[in-house]
C-alpha cells in the first residue's frame, strides 16, 4: 500500500536551519510530483512547495519562496524539503503529499502523517 | 493569487442531516477543486476531486458539485464518522485551500 513516512521535524532556533525527509513505499515514485504542505496549530492547510516527477522543476509558495529548497531522489525514493533562516511563523506540522499523476496541476491523493517543526528561541 | 473562501466556518449537525458546504473562488478554476477531510491529529484525506468525482473508498454519502468559482459538497445522512472539518482546495493555478469548516454535533 501506498505509505509516506516524514522524519527531520524537531525543535529549531529562529535562523536556523532543518531537512525534512519523506521516504515513500507502494507507488511508482518516479512517475508523481510531490509536495510539502504544513499546517500551523490549530490553523488551516497551507501549500508549500511542488517537484516534479523528475525533478525538472519546482515552484514554492511566496511566503518560504528563497528560503526553503524541495528536492527528491528518485533512486531512493525519497522527497526532501531544506528549510533555512527558519521563523517563529514556520512553526507547524510539515506533511508530505503525493500528486495525483505525473505532471500539471493535479489533486492531492495521498498524505504523510506530518512531521513537527518548532521554531523558537 | 486564487483565494478560496468557504462557509460556514461551522456547522452544526445531528447524525442523520444532510449538510452543504460552500466554497468559492475569487476566479474561475474550472472544475480543477478537490475536497478534503481532516479528523483531529490525522492528516487530511481526499474526498472528491474534479469537483464531482469521489475518490478512492469514498462512502457515497458525499458528493461535490459546481464549476468556475461556485461550488459545493454535501453530505446527505451524516454519520458520526463524518464529523471533521473539510478543506476545499483549487488546483487549477498552483494550490491554495480554504480556510476549512469544521462540522460539528449538534
Amino acid at each position: 500500500q501506498v505509505q509516506l513516512v516524514e522524519s527531520g521535524g524537531g525543535v529549531v532556533q529562529p535562523g536556523r536551519s532543518l531537512r525534512l525527509s519523506c521516504a515513500v513505499s507502494g507507488f511508482t515514485f518516479s512517475s508523481h510530483g510531490m509536495h510539502w504542505v504544513r499546517q500551523a496549530p490549530g490553523k488551516g492547510l497551507e501549500w508549500m512547495a511542488v517537484i516534479a516527477f523528475d525533478g525538472s522543476y519546482q515552484y514554492y509558495a511566496g511566503s518560504v519562496e528563497g528560503r526553503f529548497t524541495i528536492s527528491r531522489d528518485n533512486s531512493r525514493n525519497t522527497v526532501y524539503l531544506q528549510m533555512n533562516s527558519l521563523r517563529p511563523e514556520d512553526t507547524a506540522m510539515y506533511y508530505c503529499v503525493r500528486s495525483e499523476g505525473v505532471g500539471g496541476y493535479r489533486p492531492f491523493d495521498y498524505w504523510g502523517q506530518g512531521t513537527l517543526v518548532t521554531v523558537s528561541s | 493569487d486564487i483565494q478560496m473562501t468557504q462557509s460556514p466556518s461551522t456547522l452544526s449537525a445531528s447524525v442523520g442531516d444532510s449538510v452543504i458546504i460552500t466554497c468559492r473562488a475569487s476566479q474561475s478554476i474550472s472544475s480543477r477543486l478537490a475536497w478534503y477531510q481532516q479528523k483531529p491529529g490525522k492528516a487530511p484525506k481526499l474526498l472528491i476531486y474534479k469537483a464531482s468525482s469521489l475518490g478512492s473508498g469514498v462512502p457515497s454519502r458525499f458528493s461535490g458539485s459546481g464549476s468556475g468559482t461556485e461550488f459545493t459538497l454535501t453530505i446527505s445522512s451524516l454519520q458520526p464518522d463524518d464529523f471533521a472539518i473539510y478543506y476545499c482546495q483549487q488546483y487549477n493555478t498552483y494550490w491554495t485551500f480554504g480556510q476549512g469548516t469544521k462540522v460539528e454535533i449538534k
